[in-house]
């Protein structure tokens, strides 16, 4: 019973070099979306998904993209990276919209120098 | 938008109780969950208040008042390994995102 499983689980990046995080789940959810973790700052959201084919904003939006082609994969893909990218990267999904468990990857730790 | 709000710390000895409050402004909201994550780890569910009142799940409880747009995580009988982040999240606005508060690191001490 995989859940929610992301990759990788740590990445050294250098400004302006560009990545993918792939984050995938095995739970037939709707819901997904992904969150960066700084200190002192809980979990934003970056992008989430309500279903296959739509996305949206959240919170932290700017230099990162996701799209959503099938139900299972959710990636999160970062332009041209930069310091303030520094973060932890968690992947999370729940049921649909309306239920409130979420489910998290493990975590990538990016850090971009 | 919206926003949760927590305290950033608490500690309490162990065995005691504590109490994580968390007070919210958000439109279309559709109830209250408490997450924890320990150092290092990824957040894990505890437990959800679609409707006021209070929810018990073994040592844990959690209470929701939804006129006072507040609720809390309370604790009880608190062990070592109780030390770690909790973090309150509510969904609503547009997408029926979920968001969480700014989380309440506890430290439990002998």
């Amino acid at each position: 019973n995989a859940g929610v499983t992301q990759t990788p689980k740590f990445q050294v990046l250098k400004t302006g070099q560009s990545m993918t995080l792939q984050c995938a789940q095995d739970m037939n959810h709707e819901y997904m979306s992904w969150y960066r973790q700084d200190p002192g700052m809980g979990l934003r959201l970056i992008h989430y998904s309500v279903g296959a084919g739509i996305t949206d904003q959240g919170e932290v939006p700017n230099g990162y993209n996701v799209s959503r082609s099938t139900t299972e994969d959710f990636p999160l893909r970062l332009l041209s990276a930069a310091p303030s990218q520094t973060s932890v990267y968690f992947c999370a999904s729940s049921y649909d919209t309306l239920n409130t468990e979420a489910f998290f990857g493990q975590g990538t730790r990016l850090t971009v120098v | 938008g919206q926003s949760l709000e927590q305290p950033s710390e608490v500690t309490a000895v162990e065995g005691a109780i504590v109490q994580i409050n968390c007070t919210y402004q958000t439109s279309g909201f559709y109830g209250l969950s408490w997450y924890q994550q320990h150092d290092g780890g990824a957040p894990t569910f505890l437990s959800y208040n679609a409707l006021d009142g209070l929810e018990e799940t073994g040592r844990f409880s959690s209470f929701l008042s939804r006129s006072d747009s507040y609720g809390y995580l309370l604790l009880q009988e608190l062990q070592m390994k109780d030390s770690a982040s909790y973090f309150c999240a509510g969904r609503g606005g547009g997408g029926n995102k979920l968001t969480f508060g700014t989380g309440t690191q506890l430290k439990v001490e002998l």
